[in-house]
């Protein structure tokens, strides 16, 4: 069974850093491309990042372009996500997805964890 | 202002057939495929529909999805109560950003 658990989420003052996690397991971590989504307090999806099956590829979204890093660590089948200079509009909800495609890019989400919590407050 | 546009409400009664939106542009819809998810509340999105008309396997089939030019739709036949939750189409575009709409809430009367 696939599953996929979020951690890292806490309360952190503006212009503050935290990092991310995403445990996966149920199956071959190394064969997909992976994504950070992430959903403010009562409002839509917005993509984050991703990064490709041996990390040599990652891309962002301009709201968190330059301030945000995408990573993983194969070996430990785990996918990170390094938050740093965070404003108030990064509270959201973070949700580590799968891509859909095996060996490649397929830009959908197969399967998501449950979500950590972000809160950017003084 | 999301990026590929959807009406915020839709409504139907059980057994009816419900269909949602989602506009976009050459950029991502014209030129990439199109997903749809189902967030039920306080709970995870599902992938409901990809590559424009697939269907994972137990999503029923009262779900299907549509894909011309740069808009998609999303149709629900034979309305349940369970349904009743948010919706979201995506695609990949070609700034190389996924882009998602802003989410339609579905409610069965």
């Amino acid at each position: 069974e696939v599953q996929l658990v979020e951690s890292g989420g806490v309360v952190v003052q503006p212009g503050g850093s935290l990092r991310l996690s995403c445990a996966a397991s149920g199956f071959t971590f190394d064969d997909y491309t992976m994504h950070w989504v992430r959903q403010a307090p009562g409002k839509g999806l917005e993509w984050v990042s991703l990064i490709s099956w041996d990390g040599g590829s990652t891309y962002y979204a301009d709201s968190v372009k330059g301030r945000f890093t995408i990573s993983r660590d194969n070996s430990k089948n785990s996918l990170y996500l390094q938050m740093n200079s965070l404003r108030t509009e990064d509270t959201a909800l973070y949700y580590c997805a799968r891509d859909i495609a095996a060996a490649g890019t397929g830009f959908g989400f197969d399967y998501w964890g449950q979500g950590t919590l972000v809160t950017v407050s003084s | 202002q999301s990026v590929l546009t959807q009406p915020p409400s839709a409504s139907g009664t059980p057994g009816q057939r419900v269909t949602i939106s989602c506009s976009g542009s050459s950029s991502n819809i014209g030129s990439n495929y199109v997903y749809w998810y189902q967030q039920l509340p306080g709970t995870a999105p599902k992938l409901l529909i990809y590559r424009n008309n697939q269907r994972p396997s137990g999503v029923p089939d009262r779900f299907s999805g549509s894909k011309s030019g740069t808009s998609a739709s999303l149709a629900i036949s034979g309305l349940r109560s369970e349904d009743e939750a948010d919706y979201y189409c995506a695609a990949w575009d070609d700034s190389l950003n996924v882009v998602f709409g802003g989410g339609t809430k579905l409610t069965v009367l």
